[in-house]
């Protein structure tokens, strides 16, 4: 079964306005990381944060985990057209440790110029 | 360098053939991972490769799947009598080492059976 649900599912917002999406994830990790996809095609990872981390900045992209709510939230402040694309949360477990992500099901973006 | 490649990049085969996907990583690259999409539904792991070894085959979907890699590079996904629900995109992704490490995918091979 899937490890994350985002929500919400569809986003649409003009340009220039700020886009939040959420992840929120079942068991224990040791990392999520955000991807973009653009057509269905290949991920592009955007952001890693640690579970020992809280909060985590890029360019115009800003992580928050909680891991105590077991949840995340990806922004995208002063967005643009070319941020239409769907986005993941993917975990990284903790007890196998092997590097396997569990994705959710995605946000898709769509952002108005 | 040049990121994660797989090919081909589009397949359609007939129900009951079989079917070989690649994939090149990253060099350098040890951890090497297979996932697919469905159409509409998320990533789903497959298998994970450290180095030559893939220790973990539980999330294949069937004994008709295989795969391998030699020389801790070029990893082969290989479907064995395909079937129309095995129509997806397969993404490859590589990464320094094992876990706590970013994962680089490659553009994926969709495959259709019909």
């Amino acid at each position: 079964s899937q490890q994350g649900e985002e929500d919400p599912q569809a986003l649409s917002i003009q340009e220039g306005e700020n886009a939040t999406m959420n992840c929120s994830y079942k068991t224990s990790i040791n990392n999520l990381q955000w991807y973009r996809q653009n057509s269905g095609r290949g991920l592009v990872h955007l952001i890693l944060i640690r579970s020992n981390e809280r909060e985590k900045h890029s360019g115009r992209l800003r992580v928050t985990l909680d891991t105590s709510k077991k949840s995340s939230s990806l922004l995208i402040t002063a967005s643009r057209a070319a941020d239409t694309a769907s986005y993941f949360c993917a975990t990284g477990h903790g007890s196998s440790n092997t590097g396997k992500l569990i994705f959710g099901q995605g946000t898709t973006l769509q952002v108005k110029p | 360098g040049a990121g994660v490649s797989q090919s081909p990049s589009n397949k359609v085969t007939e129900k009951g053939k079989d079917v070989e996907l690649r994939c090149d990583p990253i060099s350098g690259h040890t951890a090497l991972y297979w996932y697919r999409q469905s159409l509409g539904q998320g990533l789903e792991f497959l298998i994970y490769f450290q180095g030559n070894s893939a220790p973990d085959k539980s999330g294949l979907p069937s004994d008709r799947f295989s795969a391998e890699r030699t020389g801790g590079s070029v990893s082969t996904l290989t479907i064995q009598r395909t079937q129309q629900e095995d129509s997806a995109v397969y993404l490859c992704a590589s990464s320094l080492a094992l876990a706590r490490e970013t994962q680089y995918f490659g553009p994926g091979t969709r495959l259709l059976v019909l």
